[in-house]
């Protein structure tokens, strides 16, 4: 079982709709990191969360300690917002070294 | 604040051969670590280095090493080039390198092909 599973794979939404991503961890941390992948490799650096919510824009990031759980929102979906999410989590577990999550490709349809 | 450079951006190399990446952070960063990404996996961790040393390393086999100079810009070295190294190289620098507080900021990545 991986350390850090993101859920789902893949997903298709159109224009508008309210999106939420999900990233379940099995080790202790003490940070969640979201970030976005565009097509052509740039990782851009959404959020960084060791508890609570923070917010930025359309996109809301909320972190459950006790149930290790991270979900990661779009509100008001963009085409623009067509990329790949990844969630990561650091913390003393780890050596202080990211772990990775596999991805979400999240498309967009106008 | 420049963000994080990396060169070459594409690279195509023959099996065998060999390649150095380069990386440099962002002013004030001393962290800087570099991931390998292939289609259909996620990140890969390859080595963390901090003021010259390397802190961290991942599970890869020796012919892939690093270093890092004095003023944090660091290079990657794959020796005797492997099909399976055809990927995007990440380097991504942060000010300490703490996974647990650090936010970090990727480079543009490097394309390796591998023929």
């Amino acid at each position: 079982k991986n350390e850090v599973e993101q859920s789902p794979q893949n997903l298709t939404a159109q224009e508008g709709e309210f999106i939420t991503i999900n990233c379940s961890y099995s080790v202790g941390i003490s940070a969640l990191h979201w970030l976005q992948q565009h097509p052509g490799g740039g990782i851009v650096s959404l959020f960084m969360l060791s508890s609570g919510k923070k917010k930025h824009g359309r996109l809301i990031a909320t972190i459950n300690i006790q149930e290790k759980h991270s979900s990661l929102h779009i509100t008001a979906s963009h085409p623009r917002d067509s990329a790949v999410y990844i969630c990561a989590v650091g913390g003393w577990s780890s050596n202080y070294q990211l772990i990775w999550g596999a991805g979400t490709k999240l498309i967009i349809k106008p | 604040k420049a963000g994080v450079t990396q060169t070459p951006r594409y690279l195509i190399k023959t099996r065998g051969q060999q390649v150095t990446l380069s990386c440099s952070p962002i002013s004030g960063h001393r962290s800087v670590s570099w991931y390998q990404q292939t289609p259909g996996q996620g990140l890969q961790f390859l080595f963390e280095y901090f003021s010259e040393t390397q802190r961290n390393k991942g599970n890869f086999p020796g012919r892939f090493s690093g270093r890092q100079f004095s003023n944090s810009r660091s290079e990657m070295n794959v020796s005797t080039l492997e099909l399976g190294d055809s990927a995007l190289y990440l380097c991504a620098s942060s000010l300490e390198g703490a996974g647990d507080t650090d936010t970090q900021y990727f480079g543009p990545g490097t394309r390796l092909t591998v023929l």
